[in-house]
C-alpha cells in the first residue's frame, strides 16, 4: 500500500523558513517523480513543484508564485522528498501535500497534509 | 497557464440522484484531465484519470468522459457517502492546474 506521510509543518513568522518532509513507502521511491501541492482557503488547490528520479537528473520544475523562493529536494536512502521554503509570505499559508506521480498521472497518491501558517 | 473552470461551483442533491459536473479547459489538454474527491479535514483522493479511468476501489457510480476541452463527471445513484467537494486537474502540461471545486451537498 502506497503510504505518504508529510512532516514539519508549524507556525512561522513572515520572511522566515521552513523545511517540510514527505516520507514515503509501498512503492519503488527512487525510479518515481514526486510533486507538491498546497491548498488554501482562497486560492483552493495549487501545484507548487515536482522532483524527478536519479535516471531523469532530480530534475525539479516550480510554480511561478514560488520560484526562487522554495526549492525540493530528496534523499532516495530514505525514501523522503523535502520542501525547503524561504521568505515566506502569508499567502503562503496553507496546507502542503506531497503526491506520488505513476505513469502519466503526475499526482496519484497524496499524503495526509502538514499545515504550513505564516503570521506574525 | 491553462485555466480550469467548473461548473457549477455548488450543488444541491438528494441521496439517489444523477450528478454531473461540468469541466472546461482553455486550450486543449487531450485526455489529461483527471478527478478527485474531498471531504472536510482530509487529503483529496484520485477517482479518475486519463479522463475516464477509475483508479483502484473507486465505485462504478461514478464516471468520466470527454477529450481536449470539455469534460465532465457524473456521479450516478448518489449516496450518502458521495456529499464532498469534487475537483478537475490537468496534468497535459506544466504548471498543473486545478479546477475552483464543485460541491455537492
Amino acid at each position: 500500500e502506497v503510504l505518504l506521510v508529510e512532516s514539519g509543518g508549524s507556525l512561522v513568522q513572515p520572511g522566515g523558513s521552513l523545511k517540510v518532509s514527505c516520507e514515503a513507502s509501498g512503492f519503488d521511491f527512487r525510479d518515481s517523480a514526486m510533486h507538491w501541492v498546497r491548498q488554501t482557503t482562497g486560492k483552493g488547490l495549487e501545484w507548487v513543484g515536482r522532483i524527478r528520479s536519479k535516471v531523469n537528473g532530480y530534475a525539479t520544475m516550480y510554480a511561478a508564485s514560488v520560484k526562487g523562493r522554495i526549492t525540493i529536494s530528496r534523499d532516495d536512502t530514505k525514501n523522503t522528498t523535502y520542501l525547503q521554503m524561504n521568505s515566506l509570505k502569508t499567502e503562503d499559508t496553507a496546507v502542503y501535500y506531497c503526491c506520488s506521480q505513476e505513469g502519466d498521472f503526475l499526482t496519484a497518491r497524496w499524503g495526509q497534509g502538514t499545515l504550513v501558517t505564516v503570521s506574525s | 497557464d491553462i485555466q480550469m473552470t467548473q461548473s457549477p461551483s455548488s450543488v444541491s442533491a438528494s441521496v439517489g440522484d444523477r450528478v454531473t459536473i461540468s469541466c472546461r479547459a482553455s486550450q486543449d489538454i487531450s485526455n489529461f484531465l483527471a478527478w478527485f474527491q474531498q471531504k472536510p479535514g482530509k487529503a483529496p483522493e484520485p477517482l479518475i484519470s486519463a479522463s475516464s479511468t477509475l483508479e483502484r476501489g473507486v465505485p462504478s457510480r461514478f464516471s468520466g468522459g470527454g477529450s481536449v476541452t470539455d469534460f465532465a463527471l457524473t456521479i450516478n445513484n448518489l449516496q450518502p457517502e458521495d456529499f464532498a467537494t469534487y475537483y478537475c486537474q490537468q496534468y497535459h502540461s506544466y504548471p498543473v492546474t486545478f479546477g475552483g471545486g464543485t460541491r455537492v451537498e
